[in-house]
């Protein structure tokens, strides 16, 4: 049973326009959460994090929004560039726990110029 | 370097033979992961480290794999007598401490024939 859902396993968004990433989870012991994005052939890159304190946590153009009681999160490029296709993985974890990230598996977003 | 690496890049082998993929951390990173992504699947814990212990082995899938970490720095993950099954890419992070945010290598691509 999966801990982290990604249910689009792909997204296509023009260039400029808003790509939302969404991610679900059903452990409601999760209260820290990140994306990473991939590209082909390179490790996972840390982009953004949220904790369950907070709602909401920006970072130029990509935003991560947390509701607690909906179990979703969601990540917001905006404008989104061509740059930005690649696979984006949401994780969640305990925090005292530490190191038992759980990954979703992953949505490829391609922006298209 | 700056970053974690990982070796070899590729590694192709025939099905029941031994192998050992390396991950060197950043340097001062106290926490280290092993990761396994099949195709078309997400990122799936295998096992962590913190200094030379392994507080989590929660993930290997069988008696066949076994990792270690020497002197809190260079880790090893052998895959006794692989199976076909065992082909993926095999990625490494590292944080400084469990909750810190994860750095990952760019992986092993372990294909057996």
């Amino acid at each position: 049973d999966q801990q982290v859902k990604q249910n689009s396993p792909s997204l296509s968004v023009q260039e400029g326009r808003i790509s939302i990433l969404n991610c679900d989870y059903t452990n409601s012991m999760f209260d820290y959460f990140l994306w990473y994005k991939k590209y082909p052939a390179e490790g996972p890159t840390f982009l953004i994090s949220i904790s369950s304190i907070k709602d909401k946590n920006e970072d130029g153009r990509f935003t991560v929004f947390l509701n607690k009681s909906a179990k979703h999160l969601s990540l917001h490029i905006v404008p989104s560039q061509p740059g930005d296709s690649a696979v984006y993985f949401c994780a969640a974890s305990v925090y005292i726990y530490g190191q038992n990230f759980v990954f979703g598996p992953g949505t490829r977003l391609s922006v298209l110029p | 370097g700056a970053g974690v690496s990982q070796s070899p890049s590729n590694k192709v082998t025939e099905k029941g033979k031994d192998v050992e993929l390396r991950c060197d951390p950043i340097s001062g990173h106290t926490a280290l992961y092993w990761y396994r992504q099949s195709l078309g699947q997400g990122l799936e814990f295998l096992i962590y480290f913190q200094g030379n212990s392994a507080p989590d082995k929660s993930g290997l899938p069988s008696d066949r794999f076994s990792a270690e970490r020497t002197g809190g720095s260079v880790s090893t993950l052998t895959i006794q007598r692989t199976q076909q099954e065992d082909s993926a890419v095999y990625l490494c992070a590292s944080s400084l401490a469990p909750q810190e945010t994860q750095y990952f290598g760019p992986g092993t691509r372990l294909l057996v024939l």
